[in-house]
């Protein structure tokens, strides 16, 4: 069974541009969930889709989006970059939603860079 | 504010020790404790989750603890090897409305282990 899937895995932007990214689960994998991380604040939670709808979301500002589509895969997009926005971007699938206590598993993530 | 801390930031021990991390929380309403392995350019893999009623999940040379009462965790790493560098981190869920689950990171701890 293939693992979680990122793509592209590597993109450099400059400010005030726009990125999309996306993601494709585990098959038969609903939830998906977005992470930042960077070397000062780690992993932050961005956002959980599951079916389609957005569950969650972290504390972040409005320029970050996303979407699932109903094959679950996921798209995040970030508006106007900021140098602060570059990170590694990662994204995690689950079985189920995120109130069960299943094994999420991580693609390798999408390293963005903003210049 | 919900707040993961972990300690000690960085740990180098020689190859065939064993070791301790630790992970404190406040996040409430709590949910359940994962710990995760991420090796430097990956991302996360999953070692253990706990529940509120668990006090020990093992995985292989891997053995978590969980005090809910002292909001305390360690993760134990037995007879350690040179695949065990990576850097281990502790993510706590809170309830949140209406079933979703907001997961805090804490920052980290490094593992080097050396021959």
């Amino acid at each position: 069974k293939a693992g979680v899937t990122q793509t592209p895995r590597y993109l450099i932007k400059t400010r005030g541009q726009q990125v999309t990214l996306s993601c494709s689960p585990i098959s038969g994998h609903r939830s998906v969930s977005w992470y930042q991380q960077t070397p000062g604040q780690g992993l932050q939670f961005l956002f959980e889709y599951f079916s389609e709808t957005q569950r969650n979301k972290g504390n972040f500002p409005g320029r970050f989006s996303g979407r699932q589509f109903s094959n679950s895969r996921s798209e995040m997009n970030v508006s106007t970059l900021e140098l602060g926005d570059s990170a590694l971007y990662l994204c995690a699938s689950l079985q189920g939603d995120s109130s069960s206590y299943n094994e999420q598993f991580f693609g390798p993530g999408t390293r963005l860079t903003v210049l | 504010k919900n707040q993961v801390e972990q300690s000690p930031q960085s740990l180098i021990i020689l190859e065939g020790k064993n070791c301790t991390l630790q992970c404190n929380y406040t996040v409430s309403p709590f949910s359940n404790l994962r710990w995760y392995k991420q090796d430097t350019g990956r991302g996360p893999v999953s070692l253990t989750i706990m529940t509120f009623s668990e006090n020990t999940k093992s995985n292989g040379r891997y053995t978590a603890t969980l005090d809910a009462d002292t909001k305390q965790s360690s993760l134990h790493i037995t007879a350690s090897q040179l695949s065990d560098s990576a850097s281990y981190i502790c993510v706590v869920s809170a309830r949140g409305s209406g079933g979703s689950y907001i997961p805090t990171f804490g920052r980290g701890t490094s593992l080097i282990v050396h021959p």
